[in-house]
């Protein structure tokens, strides 16, 4: 089971930045969480990931809580192609990656 | 950056026919793959991992006998679906895992599988 919880869908309007939450209250002090995103028909997207620190690089930036039990994906400047289905995820010890149903983001003119 | 070369693209089979699917790391070596199913509108679930060298770890619920895998080699993983049925249509992903202190998998653009 997934173990990261999203909302389910989010509306963005093009330009403007689009904040996407995810919980992750269960992970543990060396995993880092990751983020992707689907385009409709593509395969996932990696865009950031992060341990302790927030991050930031050409895609996105990445706040995680001082608790590390959530975390915040920014797209400073939403475009129409940001549009697509954003997953939160950290892996187990064997490195696999259980998928939830992820966020999907639709950015509108 | 890391890129993961999937093929085909897209197959249309016979019912009873086998199809392999061909997962490619391209600029990087990978001792494991994934091998994702994903069905419309759903999210992605984990079929097998597959190690170079070694015999591939399945999830619970998933047919080793019809979902064979082989990683012969550090940048080539294969899924052969064996005697396809209808109700084996799906997307299919695979990922390459860039090994290291960070468990970034990097994924291909998947193969859509249609069994008539």
């Amino acid at each position: 089971d997934a173990k990261t919880t999203q909302p389910p869908s989010m509306d963005c309007a093009e330009g403007r930045a689009a904040n996407l939450p995810c919980n992750h209250s269960t992970i543990s002090g060396n995993e880092y969480v990751y983020w992707y995103r689907q385009i409709h028909s593509q395969g996932p997207q990696y865009i950031i990931h992060g341990l302790k620190n927030n991050e930031t690089n050409e895609m996105a930036s990445l706040i995680i809580t001082e608790d590390r039990k959530s975390s915040t994906l920014i797209l400073p400047h939403a475009t129409l192609r940001d549009t697509a289905v954003y997953y939160c995820i950290y892996s187990d010890s064997w490195g696999k990656f259980q998928f939830g149903a992820g966020t999907q983001v639709v950015v509108t003119p | 950056g890391a890129v993961v070369s999937q093929h085909p693209s897209r197959v249309i089979c016979k019912s009873g026919t086998s199809v392999k699917i061909e997962c490619r790391s391209l600029d990087f070596q990978a001792t494991t793959m994934f091998w994702y199913r994903q069905f419309p509108k759903k999210s992605l679930m984990l079929m097998a991992t597959s190690n170079e060298g070694s015999k591939a770890t399945y999830e619970q619920g998933v047919e080793k006998d019809k979902f064979l895998i082989n990683h012969a080699s550090l940048t080539l993983s294969t899924l052969t679906v064996t005697s396809a049925h209808p109700e084996d249509s799906s997307f299919y992903i695979c990922s390459a895992h860039l090994q290291g202190r960070v468990d970034i998998q990097y994924f291909g653009a998947g193969t859509r599988l249609s069994v008539l």
